[in-house]
């Protein structure tokens, strides 16, 4: 069965410190991968978008995230974390036909002035 | 402005009273989705529609039903709801997804719904 894990429920920066989210998804074949942010009381913004070519993906906000085949992980990272990226972050996959979407349970991000 | 509009943003009811939560888009998009977010489970899509009279199952589609008989309305109707369907519920809505390529969700602002 199609899965999306986010391991970490909870992390907490420090403003200008670097960020790293995990994402693992489990599919037979390449999924479509996404990135979405939501802040508090907000809906769902797309971050960026991954299914094929280079394996590192530059989204909207600084954010890019890295499709690894051998480790089925899609991580996102960005260099120097603002106050302002304080949400919780939402990995997903897209499949059959890119018509299905699988969601991660999302990592809420904190950031420390 | 290009957006995905839902109807009612709050709603508190009773068990087995039949509500619909409308939702309409203006951006002409063929494929329109539903989905619920709980706390600790992310987003589960409950149904999707690729075009008018073309609806699917989603992964959390008991208890509810969608109709699509307009390209720009996509509403989520539970016959009886009950306590286990209080949740946070999205609409989103793209263009229809090629073999290679896959537009972007635009999401609505959401509707919170409690049954009591």
């Amino acid at each position: 069965a199609q899965s999306v894990t986010q391991p970490d429920i909870h992390i907490t920066v420090s403003e200008g410190a670097s960020l790293e989210l995990r994402c693992n998804y489990s599919y037979g074949a390449t999924p479509y991968l996404f990135w979405y942010v939501q802040s508090p009381g907000q809906g769902l913004q797309l971050l960026l978008k991954y299914f094929s070519g280079d394996t590192l993906v530059q989204g909207i906000k600084g954010f890019e995230a890295e499709f690894k085949r051998s480790q089925s992980s899609f991580n996102l990272r960005k260099p120097s974390v603002h106050w302002s990226d304080a949400a919780e972050y939402f990995c997903a996959v897209g499949v059959y036909n890119f018509n299905k979407f699988y969601f991660g349970s999302g990592t809420k991000l904190n950031v420390k002035p | 402005e290009a957006q995905v509009t839902q109807n009612p943003r709050y709603l508190i009811t009773v068990t087995g009273k039949k509500l619909t939560v409308t939702c309409s888009q203006n951006m002409n998009h063929e494929y329109m989705s539903w989905y619920r977010q709980d706390p600790g489970l992310g987003l589960r899509q409950i149904y999707y529609s690729m075009n008018v009279e073309v609806t699917d199952k989603g992964d959390v589609p008991e208890g509810y039903k969608v109709s699509r008989k307009e390209k720009r309305n996509f509403p989520l109707i539970l016959e009886s709801p009950s306590p286990n369907q209080t949740s946070l519920y999205f609409c989103a809505s793209s263009s229809l997804p090629t073999l290679t390529e896959r537009g972007e969700q635009f999401f609505g602002p959401g509707t919170r719904l409690t049954v009591l």
